[in-house]
């Protein structure tokens, strides 16, 4: 089945505390992409990435980090987390690097930082 | 300035009723694409659909159907015979040609609650 997976799927950690937020697709897409998802805000691109070894700033990169060593995988890492960091994380991919083209989803990961 | 605008927080209707979600867009490039997503209460993001800003023709897709009328710069949802399991958030997105690989910009969303 064509998707794309995030795990963990829900993560409660403490401020400070390194974590990282894998990943996958098993579509060969070329562009993906990290978003969270805050209430009243709607969702917000972190990162992306056109390709392997290739990734920019989305609009809130501030605080975290990304690699895109492999086609299929893209995590997301946050070094020291705060809490304002507490969000509804989302990955998304698409075929092509492309205004034109749709993102796919993950299911989501809900992280709390205390 | 906000570039997709859902102006309805929260609509509450009862079941098979007719429901429209509205959306506004700014943008100054010709060539950009409109989407619509629904979040159900499960958290996930599903596609629904995808219109580019050179067609114009309205879109039917069973009960769902998307209006996209450029001269007012909308792209409106409108569910029929609404049931429960529509019951969501819906989150309309804009991606531009000048946007480059910037990604979508979404709107804050709509949630739908359909009573029984």
């Amino acid at each position: 089945e064509a998707q794309v997976t995030q795990n963990p799927r829900y993560l409660i950690t403490v401020t400070g505390k390194k974590l990282t937020v894998t990943c996958s697709q098993n579509m060969n897409h070329e562009y993906m992409s990290w978003y969270r998802q805050d209430p009243g805000l709607g969702l917000r691109q972190i990162y992306y990435s056109m390709n392997v070894e290739v990734t920019d700033k989305g609009d809130v990169p501030e605080g975290y980090k990304v690699s895109r060593k492999e086609k299929r995988n893209f995590p997301l890492i946050l070094e020291s987390p705060s809490p304002n960091q507490t969000s509804l994380y989302f990955c998304a991919s698409s075929l092509v690097a492309s205004f034109q083209d749709t993102q796919y989803f993950g299911p989501g990961t809900r992280l709390t930082v205390l | 300035a906000q570039k997709v605008t859902q102006a309805q927080t929260e609509i509450s209707v009862v079941e098979k009723e007719d429901v429209t979600l509205d959306c506004v867009y700014e943008t100054r490039d010709t060539t950009y694409y409109l989407f619509w997503y629904k979040q159900p209460p499960s958290g996930e993001l599903v596609f629904l659909i995808r219109r580019n800003s050179f067609d114009e023709q309205n879109e039917i897709s069973g009960r769902y159907s998307w209006n996209f009328q450029k001269s007012t710069s909308s792209f409106n949802f409108t569910i029929t015979a609404s049931q429960v399991v529509d019951s969501a958030v819906y989150f309309c997105a804009l991606s531009e040609e000048g946007g480059g690989a910037d990604g979508l910009t979404f709107g804050k969303g709509t949630h739908l609650i359909i009573q029984p």
